[in-house]
């Protein structure tokens, strides 16, 4: 398995615009989660989905930021319009059948807005 | 809610001594506990984990950990460093009573081992 795969690597945009990031789990896992890492704040949790469904999302800093996984081997991190504070590095990750298994992260989009 | 602490920003080591880093839980019931490490520019790796059992847990690269659920701690330990350990190291924790999918994990402690 070529493990939890993020695109793009880098993202550098201008305020204002959207952003899109993407993710790819491992097969069969059936948790993803979606961090925002800062040197201020450390690692945020976002939002997490069981099977497809966002079970919370109360990491979610307001609303301009959204996710969504449409099937099991997809998942997106959409922030709009994006802000200069919004730049850090946001990681995926997944696991099988919650925390007791270990979980898998992507290698990260590192996102600048200027 | 359940939280972690690494009450130090860094840790400096000499080559060859041992190491610590500390971890500090709290948690209602039974967590599941974790150790990753971050190198520069890439994505956490697994070390080691603590559900149930022994409470000295063996993982990748000759680290341990060792659960004490009266001082509700979970520290990383090695008996050598290397120069190659130096990386920021986080503890996590999912709970309460483990298997709910929220893991959270602590600030991070930058790991300095000087040759």
């Amino acid at each position: 398995d070529a493990g939890v795969i993020q695109s793009p690597r880098h993202e550098v945009t201008e305020m204002g615009q959207e952003v899109t990031l993407r993710c790819k789990p491992i097969s069969g896992h059936d948790y993803l989660f979606w961090y925002r890492q800062t040197m201020m704040r450390g690692l945020e949790l976002l939002i997490y989905f069981n099977n497809n469904v966002p079970i919370d999302d109360s990491g979610m800093p307001e609303d301009r930021f959204s996710a969504k996984m449409p099937n099991a081997s997809f998942s997106t991190l959409k922030i709009q319009p994006s802000e200069p504070r919004d730049s850090a590095v946001y990681f995926c990750a997944s696991s099988l059948a919650g925390g007791g298994y270990g979980y898998t992260f992507g290698s990260g989009t590192r996102l600048t807005v200027v | 809610a359940q939280s972690v602490a690494q009450p130090e920003d860094q840790v400096n080591v000499a080559e060859g001594n041992p190491l610590t880093v500390k971890c500090t839980y709290s948690v209602s019931g039974n967590p599941y506990l974790f150790w990753y490490v971050q190198y520069p520019n890439r994505g956490l790796q697994f070390l080691l984990k603590y559900i149930t059992g022994d409470n000295l847990v063996k993982g990748s690269y000759g680290f341990e950990a060792e659960f004490n659920k009266s001082q509700t701690s979970f520290h990383l330990k090695k008996p050598s460093a290397l120069v190659s350990d130096s990386a920021l190291y986080f503890c996590a924790v999912t709970g309460p009573s483990g298997n709910t999918g929220k893991l959270i994990f602590g600030q991070g402690t930058t790991l300095q081992v000087k040759p």
